[in-house]
């Protein structure tokens, strides 16, 4: 039973526009968020977090947005660039043991 | 600072046989994570070390285990391979562990493969 989950496995976006990345979860004890993008070949690298007391941070180009009562956070990128293709997981913690997502694969085309 | 580092980055083993997989955090980080990906399935947690203990573990059974060096080193072993265990293997380090909350820094992987 997935407690965090991407149904989107891939989204494809024109560099210049903007991505939005979705993940919904059902766990209610978690309470902090985290964004990873994945490059082939390489470990996954951190990107932004939110933690549940907030509803949005942002970091330059991305930015995350946490909505509890919906159990969903969604990333947004702004505006998106070739080089930003990549799998992104989105990952949930209740203190203790992270749960990921199974990852959506972005397309940014020139 | 260096980054994670996984040794080796390539294995193939056949089913039976039982492996050992290292990763050296980044200097300073004391808690080192293991996950498994595998295609479809996104990352799933093994275990945690901090300071040479095992902390959390995820639900995998008892072929998965792993040790903690005093110099924050880490090994996973998996004995008695499986097909199903053909997956990438990640190591993550971070100072103080996925009880606080803090990111991972996580290495490129060690894949694995089971004929």
């Amino acid at each position: 039973d997935q407690q965090v989950k991407q149904n989107s496995p891939s989204l494809s976006v024109q560099e210049g526009r903007i991505s939005i990345l979705n993940c919904d979860y059902t766990n209610s004890m978690f309470d902090y968020f985290l964004w990873y993008k994945k490059y082939p070949a390489e470990g996954p690298t951190f990107l932004i977090s939110i933690s549940s007391i907030k509803d949005k941070n942002e970091d330059g180009r991305f930015t995350v947005f946490l909505n509890k009562s919906a159990k969903h956070l969604s990333l947004h990128i702004v505006p998106s660039q070739p080089g930003d293709s990549a799998v992104y997981f989105c990952a949930a913690s209740d203190g203790y043991i992270p749960t990921f997502g199974r990852g959506t694969s972005l397309i940014v085309h020139p | 600072k260096a980054g994670v580092t996984q040794t080796p980055r390539y294995l193939i083993k056949t089913r039976g046989q039982q492996v050992t997989l290292s990763c050296s955090p980044i200097s300073g980080h004391r808690s080192v994570s293991w996950y498994q990906q595998t295609p479809g399935q996104g990352l799933q947690f093994l275990f945690e070390y901090f300071s040479e203990t095992q902390r959390n573990k995820g639900n995998f059974p008892g072929r998965f285990s792993g040790r903690q060096f005093s110099n924050s080193r880490s090994e996973m072993n998996v004995s008695t391979l499986e097909l199903g265990d053909s997956a990438l293997y990640l190591c993550a380090s971070s100072s103080t562990g996925t009880q606080s909350y803090n990111e991972q820094f996580f290495g490129p992987g060690t894949r694995l493969t089971v004929l």
